[in-house]
C-alpha cells in the first residue's frame, strides 16, 4: 500500500446522518489530506493538514469536518449539512514538499 | 477556465502504438508537476514526476513547457496494461501545497 489505510472501503448510510471516514498512516508524516472525487472529475481538496493540532480548510469544506489529534490519523466527518455527499473519497499523505501518496479511498453512497 | 485541463478521451489506440497526452495548467506560480495513473475505481497513483529538462521512466515520457504552461506525457509501445485514466497534476510549494488535479484522460489499448 502507499503507507496509508483507509476504511471502510464501502460506506453506506442514510440521508440526515453524519458519517466518519478513518484515514491512518504508519510513516510519521506532518501534512495529511481530504480530497473527494466525483465521476468523471479531477480530485477536490476538502481540508488538510500540516501539523498535529492543526488543519485548514480546502476548496469545498462545506459540509465536512475534520480533527488531527495524533500524528497519524486524519478522521473526516461528513456532515448531514453536506448536500450531495455521495462520492469517493481519498486521503493523501505528503512526505515531501512535492508529491502525495494515496490510500485506496472510501466509497460513500448516501440514500 | 479549469485550472488544469485535459483531453478526456478516451484515446483507444492498438497495442505496441504510441499515444500522447497534452494537459495545460493556468497558474503560472505552478511549480511541480507529475502525471498519475488511475485505475477503475482504484485510487490515483504516482506514474511520475515532470522536469524541466524533461524526463524519462521506461517507456514513458514526460515534458514541461513553461512558457507556454504546458505538460505532456508520452507512451511508446503501449500494453494492455496500460489502460487506465491518466492525470495531470500540478502543485504550489507554498501556503497548502495541495495538488490541483486534471480531469483526467482515459486510455483504451486494444489488442
Amino acid at each position: 500500500d502507499g503507507g496509508i489505510t483507509q476504511s471502510p472501503k464501502y460506506l453506506f448510510r442514510k440521508e440526515g446522518q453524519n458519517v466518519t471516514l478513518s484515514c491512518e498512516q504508519n510513516l510519521n508524516h506532518d501534512a495529511m489530506y481530504w480530497y473527494r472525487q466525483d465521476p468523471g472529475q479531477g480530485l477536490r481538496l476538502i481540508y488538510y493538514s500540516q501539523i498535529v493540532n492543526d488543519f485548514q480548510k480546502g476548496d469545498i469544506a462545506e459540509g465536512y469536518s475534520v480533527s488531527r489529534e495524533k500524528k497519524e490519523s486524519f478522521p473526516l466527518t461528513v456532515t448531514s449539512a453536506q448536500k450531495n455527499p455521495t462520492a469517493f473519497y481519498l486521503c493523501a499523505r505528503r512526505p515531501l514538499p512535492y508529491e502525495q501518496y494515496f490510500g485506496p479511498g472510501t466509497r460513500l453512497t448516501v440514500t | 477556465r479549469k485550472e488544469v485541463e485535459q483531453d478526456p478521451g478516451p484515446f483507444n489506440v492498438p497495442e505496441g502504438a504510441t499515444v500522447a497526452f497534452n494537459c495545460t495548467y493556468s497558474n503560472s506560480a505552478s511549480q511541480s508537476f507529475f502525471w498519475y495513473r488511475q485505475d477503475c475505481r482504484k485510487e490515483p497513483k504516482l506514474l511520475m514526476s515532470v522536469y524541466s529538462s524533461g524526463n524519462e521512466d521506461g517507456r514513458f515520457t514526460a515534458q514541461l513547457n513553461r512558457a507556454s504552461q504546458y505538460i505532456s506525457l508520452l507512451i511508446r509501445d503501449s500494453k494492455l496494461s496500460d489502460s487506465a485514466t491518466y492525470l495531470c497534476v500540478v502543485n504550489m510549494l507554498t501556503g497548502r501545497r495541495a495538488l490541483t488535479f486534471g480531469s483526467g484522460t482515459r486510455l483504451q489499448v486494444q489488442p
